[in-house]
Parts: C-alpha cells; sequence; structure tokens
C-alpha cells in the first residue's frame, strides 16, 4: 500500500520563498509527482523527480530523497496566482496515490 | 502540450437517475485514463484505470456495477454513475497517460456532479 503525509496549510508573503514537505511510504516507487490544484480545477503538472536529487524548473523546484521517503517543493518569488494547494502523489504499482494537499495562500 | 477534456463540466441530477461523464485526449493517443473522486478538502481517490480495448481495473471498495467505466478508443473514456445518490456527489477528474514514452498523467478539467 501506500501513504503519503503533507502539512495542510501555510500562508506565505508575495516575493517569498516556501517549501512544501511530503514524506512517503509505498511498496513500489515509479517516481514521484508534484501537481498544483486551483480550488474547483483538476490538478495541473509542476514536475517529476524519479532519482534523487533537485529539480528545477523555473520558479519552481522538487527534491527527492528515495532514502528516506521524503520530497519537497520549493516556490519561489510567490506570486499571488501562487494561492492554491500543491499535492504530492507517488507512482507505484501503475497508479498514482495522493496526498490530501498543501493549501498555500499568498498575501500581499 | 498535453490536452484533456471533460464533458460535462457539472451535472444536476435527481436521484435514480444515471449520469454519463466523457474523458477525451485531444491532442494524444491514451492507452491508459484514469478516474479519480474527490470530496470537497480531501486528496483525489483512484477509482479505476482503464486500458484501451479491455476491462477496466477498479480499486478495492469502488462497485464495478455502480461506476461503468468504457474505454472505447485510444482517445475517449466514459464513467457511467449509474442509479446515482446524493452521496456520489463529488469532483470528478480523468486523466490519461499517453500511449508511449511519459510517465506523467495529464488531468482533464474535472465534473462536478451533483445528485438531489
Amino acid at each position: 500500500g501506500q501513504n503519503i503525509d503533507q502539512p495542510t496549510e501555510m500562508t506565505a508573503t508575495e516575493g517569498a520563498i516556501v517549501q512544501i514537505n511530503c514524506t512517503y511510504q509505498t511498496s513500489g516507487f515509479n517516481g514521484l509527482f508534484w501537481y498544483q490544484q486551483h480550488a474547483g480545477e483538476a490538478p495541473t503538472f509542476l514536475s517529476y523527480n524519479v532519482l534523487d536529487g533537485l529539480e528545477e524548473k523555473g520558479r519552481f523546484s522538487s527534491f527527492l530523497s528515495r532514502s528516506k521517503g521524503y520530497s519537497y517543493l520549493l516556490l519561489k518569488e510567490l506570486q499571488m496566482k501562487d494561492s492554491a494547494s500543491y499535492l504530492c502523489a507517488v507512482k507505484g504499482n501503475n497508479r498514482l496515490a495522493f496526498g490530501k494537499g498543501n493549501q498555500v495562500v499568498v498575501i500581499p | 502540450g498535453a490536452v484533456v477534456s471533460q464533458h460535462p463540466s457539472r451535472v444536476i441530477c435527481k436521484s435514480g437517475t444515471s449520469v454519463k461523464i466523457e474523458c477525451r485526449s485531444l491532442d494524444f493517443q491514451a492507452t491508459t485514463m484514469f478516474w479519480y473522486r474527490q470530496f470537497p478538502k480531501q486528496s483525489l481517490m483512484l477509482m479505476a484505470t482503464s486500458n484501451e480495448g479491455s476491462k477496466a481495473t477498479y480499486e478495492q471498495g469502488v462497485e464495478k456495477d455502480k461506476f461503468l467505466i468504457n474505454h472505447a478508443s485510444l482517445t475517449l473514456s466514459t464513467l457511467t454513475v449509474t442509479s446515482a445518490h446524493p452521496e456520489d456527489s463529488s469532483f470528478y477528474i480523468c486523466s490519461a497517460s499517453p500511449a508511449v514514452g511519459q510517465e506523467t498523467q495529464y488531468f482533464g478539467p474535472g465534473t462536478r456532479l451533483l445528485v438531489l
């Protein structure tokens, strides 16, 4: 089975940096995804990690440590439009298991 | 980029009726499509995995006779909620994986179902 844990909510100021953590336990591992989900909308893909280390994509970076069952998503230069839920999803046994998501609220 | 559409985006129906939701991959072929359900402030829960030309694989606890899935072509999967009840009210989201190469799943915009 799969178990994914994420903190539930955080508030940050426009222009700041936030780090969203995700820990997981899974019987099989084929990669970890981060998605952004605005209220009432479907998730949009942000990043994919399958090997240990940091993947950088513009203002967003994602880190993976497979031995620790740990990942984080780093959001830099926060903008108001970044207010959303950020979902960590682990792929194992050909299916994605999602965490509950971390709600990020960006304030001016 | 890969685009997945869903129709309808929102549906309200009476208890006991059936509702069909379509999921289409618009610019790629998808051998596998996934159906998720999301209740408010909850995570996405996988309901079933749909493979083109074969029977869907349902997750534990999901009634296959209630949630009928058909994946008739490489670009279309449908989910029919039969004899819907108020507890079936939820946000239903499909996703699709390209036939070749990528691990990423691309999500449709979701269908909000309200059963009265």
